[in-house]
């Protein structure tokens, strides 16, 4: 049984088009991220959700709006695409914030968004 | 603002023998944790072990130790015996505390390599 699961694991798509990635998370954590990993490897925090109130909103083009429709889920959906936005997403998921073993992010398997 | 950085982009090691993966970070906080994820070719990010800045010792987990100087703000994975699965991505991360706690900032990873 899958802890954090992202959808779909391959997405292929042209410019121009709008897609959207989804997460859920079963372990019952509080505290939501979205992760870029560009072709170098570097990893950069775009979103974080606590209790389905966006946290972090880093600097990231207005083209991609998170959306937590409740604190097991968060979905993001990109409008636009542009070739610059081809990497991996991934999705993790915390239960709290504060510092403590316990609250390591625990990550999807990523979500590999080309497009041509 | 925290940064972490990972000066070896790449790293070879003969297996059974040990490898130290370096990890310097910088931050204005005086409490953080610091992460190491491993991230195979397979895509997914393992956890793999916490540091507190406040934990007196260093951290263990199996065959992973972390070598913590504050002093020098380094915080080093140690994996002894090294196996031919271990050959990975390596990243480091840091959390601190405020407003920066929802998040996990990345170094830029080590690549090790295995050599049987």
């Amino acid at each position: 049984d899958t802890a954090v699961s992202q959808t779909p694991k391959y997405l292929v798509t042209q410019m121009g088009n709008d897609k959207s990635i989804k997460c859920e998370q079963n372990l019952g954590h509080d505290t939501m991220y979205w992760y870029k990993q560009d072709s170098k490897k570097f990893l950069k925090i775009m979103f974080s959700y606590n209790n389905k109130e966006l946290i972090i909103n880093e600097t990231v083009p207005n083209r991609f709006s998170p959306k937590s429709p409740d604190k097991a889920h968060l979905n993001l959906h990109i409008n636009s695409l542009e070739l610059g936005d081809s990497a991996v997403y991934f999705c993790a998921s915390s239960q709290g914030h504060r510092l403590s073993g316990a609250n390591v992010l625990t990550f999807g398997a990523g979500s590999r968004l080309t497009v041509l | 603002a925290q940064k972490i950085t990972q000066t070896q982009p790449g790293m070879f090691v003969q297996e059974k023998e040990a490898v130290t993966l370096d990890c310097t970070y910088d931050t204005s906080d005086q409490s953080y944790g610091l992460f190491w994820y491993k991230q195979p070719s397979s895509g997914e990010m393992i956890f793999l072990i916490y540091q507190g800045s406040y934990d007196e010792q260093n951290a263990t987990e199996g065959r992973y130790s972390l070598n913590f100087q504050k002093a020098r703000k380094s915080a080093n994975l140690v994996i002894s015996a090294s196996q031919l699965g271990d050959s990975a991505m390596y990243f480091c991360a840091m959390r601190a505390t405020g407003a920066g706690s929802y998040q996990l900032t990345f170094g830029k990873g080590t690549k090790l390599s295995v050599i049987p």
